[in-house]
């Protein structure tokens, strides 16, 4: 069993829905969550970080962690074609030098006129 | 700006070669980090060091190697042992010490065997 479980998609929205993306985890010591969007053939970028349960909102996007259930989404407002792209979660344990992130593997997602 | 350069954005390989994928950062972080980027199987760790003249193992490294001579830059060579080296080769680098734990990323290196 992975360590971070992602649905792969890959997911199909019309304009302006809102969007939920997911992941779950096993290890319990995980303390910090991230989201990161990566567009085709590009790195991915550094959407969302949060390391409380609960939720964090930033513009149109909101990041939920629970960590009683092991379980982290991200939702998307009135989503735009510009949204289309590939969602990985990612999450660390927090330690006194560097640290390692766990991936998911990925959320497809397209956002349609 | 600040942020990580790789290059080239494209490489082809033949059976056989070795071949180095550059990455440089001027943000000053002090760790840096490989991963290899395959359809439906996420990112996986090649290698990574936090701090210069040092580097470990990830999940992946055989048939990898690195060097960390500088912080600045943290170079990966694709040997001719590495049985399956197409893929996008990813680049990142973090500085925990500031309290931010996720990574910058680089635009990547797509790898192909010819």
């Amino acid at each position: 069993q992975k360590e971070v479980e992602q649905d792969p998609g890959p997911l199909s929205v019309p304009e302006g829905a809102i969007v939920s993306l997911n992941c779950t985890y096993s290890n319990s010591a995980f303390q910090y969550f991230m989201w990161y969007r990566q567009y085709s053939r590009k790195g991915p970028e550094l959407l969302m970080y949060t390391y409380s349960s609960g939720n964090k909102e930033d513009g149109r996007f909101t990041a939920q962690v629970d960590k009683s259930s092991k379980y982290i989404s991200l939702f998307i407002r009135d989503s735009q074609p510009s949204d289309s792209a590939t969602y990985l979660c990612a999450m660390t344990i927090l330690t006194g030098g560097g640290n390692k992130l766990t991936f998911g593997t990925g959320t497809q997602l397209k956002v349609e006129l | 700006d600040g942020g990580i350069t790789q290059s080239p954005k494209y490489l082809f390989r033949k059976e056989g070669q070795n071949v180095t994928l550059s990455c440089e950062q001027n943000l000053n972080h002090d760790a840096m980090y490989w991963y290899r980027q395959d359809p439906g199987q996420g990112l996986r760790l090649i290698y990574y060091s936090q701090i210069v003249n040092d580097f470990q193992k990830g999940d992946i490294a055989e048939g990898y190697s690195v060097s960390r001579e500088k912080k600045e830059s943290f170079p990966l060579t694709v040997t001719s042992a590495q049985k399956n080296p197409t893929a996008f080769y990813l680049c990142a680098s973090s500085m925990p010490g500031r309290g931010n734990y996720g990574y910058t990323f680089g635009s990547g290196t797509r790898l192909t065997v010819v």
